[in-house]
Formats: structure tokens, C-alpha cells, sequence
């Protein structure tokens, strides 16, 4: 089955205990992305990535990091977490649009729910 | 700034009785415009793309259209099982995704 991968599903720690939410995809998608989804905020891009060792800060970068050293992983970072950073995470994945370079349909995880405490 | 808003932010419906759904956009670079539908609990799914003004898709009840500064979800005769919140959201150059903050729908039977 086609699908995007997020673990851990629920995750409650501590304010400046590193994390790690991993994302992984199994269709073979160049395009992956990051969202935080907060109540009256909606969906705000973190990082996303083209391509292997290719990534971009989307809206709200601050105080999170990711890599891209495979094409089906993506893991989202958390170095030292904040209580601002509670909230529910995705991780997205696309094809590049044929004749283009961007991103398309976004493929969504089931969602990582995070409480920093 | 790159914007999209979404209203009205949530609908009650009686099953059967049309509406439609408004997302306006102010973005530089509109490389398409997506609708998605979103359960709670869940991640949202993908529903319509839309990448030029004039454009219809239709599937099932719902039908997007879109014109050079807002979309429109049309749900004709709703049941209950399209309750959710229905999300709008547009990809500009960059590729970057700016998102609304959605609707949420209720049909009630």
C-alpha cells in the first residue's frame, strides 16, 4: 500500500530532550515536506525537500532541523524542544508535476501528535 | 505576503441542502491550487488541483472552480458522510504549500 509513515504517532516529553520524528515513504516521491497544525493557525510548512541532500526552510523553521540522506526518509528534529513547539506534525511527500520541477499532490501522514512539557 | 483564507469557518448543513465553500488567495507565483478533505484524527486527502482561472473538476457531490484570486468547493445534496474540514491550500514558486485554515462541515441527516 502506497503510504507516508510518521513515528511516533503521540509523543509527550520534557522542555530540552532531543526528539527525532521520523517520516518515511514508500513511492518513491522526490518531493517531501514537514507541517506543524495548529487550532485557528491551520497547516504551516517547516522544511521541505526536492531531492536527496536538498532542503528548504518553509514558514516556520525555527527550532527545527532535517536531513535528506535517502530518498524515502526525511526525519524532523527537534534539538532542544519548547512548549511552543506542542503541537500536531506532518510529514508530506509528492512527485515532481511532469514538464515542471514542483511539487504536486501531497500524500500525507496519519500525523504526529507532540507535547513538550 | 503569500495568504490564504478560508470561509466561513465552519458550516452546518441539513442533508441535501447545497452550499459552497470560499478559499481567496493572495500569493506571487500561483503554480496550482488544491483542495483537500481532513478527518479528525487523520492526515488530509487529497481531493482537487486547479492551475488555471476558468477551471472545473468535479468528483462525486463536490465540484472546485477556480478564478484569478479565490476557489469555490461546491457540495450539491451533502450527506453525512462529508462531514470533515474541508482544507484549501496553494503552491507558489519555490515550491513552497501556504495553507487555510480550513472549514469544518457538518451535514447533519
Amino acid at each position: 500500500e502506497a503510504q507516508v509513515t510518521q513515528n511516533p504517532r503521540y509523543l509527550i516529553t520534557v522542555t530540552g530532550k532531543k526528539l527525532t520524528v521520523t517520516c518515511s515513504q514508500n513511492m518513491n516521491h522526490e518531493y517531501m515536506s514537514w507541517y506543524r497544525q495548529d487550532p485557528g493557525l491551520g497547516l504551516r510548512q517547516i522544511y521541505y525537500s526536492m531531492n536527496v541532500e536538498v532542503t528548504d526552510k518553509g514558514d516556520v523553521p525555527e527550532g527545527y532541523k532535517v536531513s535528506r540522506k535517502e530518498k524515502r526518509n526525511f526525519p524532523l528534529i527537534l534539538e532542544s524542544p519548547s512548549p511552543n513547539q506542542t503541537s500536531l506534525y506532518f510529514c508530506a511527500s509528492s512527485f515532481r508535476t511532469s514538464g515542471s520541477s514542483g511539487a504536486n499532490v501531497l500524500t500525507f501522514g496519519a500525523g504526529s501528535r507532540l507535547t513538550v512539557l | 505576503e503569500d495568504q490564504v483564507t478560508q470561509s466561513p469557518e465552519a458550516l452546518r448543513l441539513q442533508e441535501g441542502e447545497s452550499s459552497s465553500l470560499n478559499c481567496s488567495y493572495t500569493v506571487s507565483g500561483l503554480r496550482g491550487l488544491f483542495w483537500y478533505r481532513q478527518d479528525p484524527g487523520k492526515g488530509p486527502e487529497f481531493l482537487f488541483t486547479l492551475y488555471s482561472a476558468g477551471e472545473e473538476k468535479e468528483k462525486e457531490r463536490l465540484k472546485a472552480t477556480l478564478t484569478k484570486k479565490e476557489s469555490f468547493l461546491h457540495i450539491t445534496a451533502p450527506k453525512p458522510e462529508d462531514s470533515a474540514t474541508y482544507l484549501c491550500a496553494v503552491r507558489v514558486t519555490g515550491n513552497q504549500f501556504y495553507f487555510g485554515t480550513g472549514t469544518s462541515l457538518t451535514v447533519i441527516p
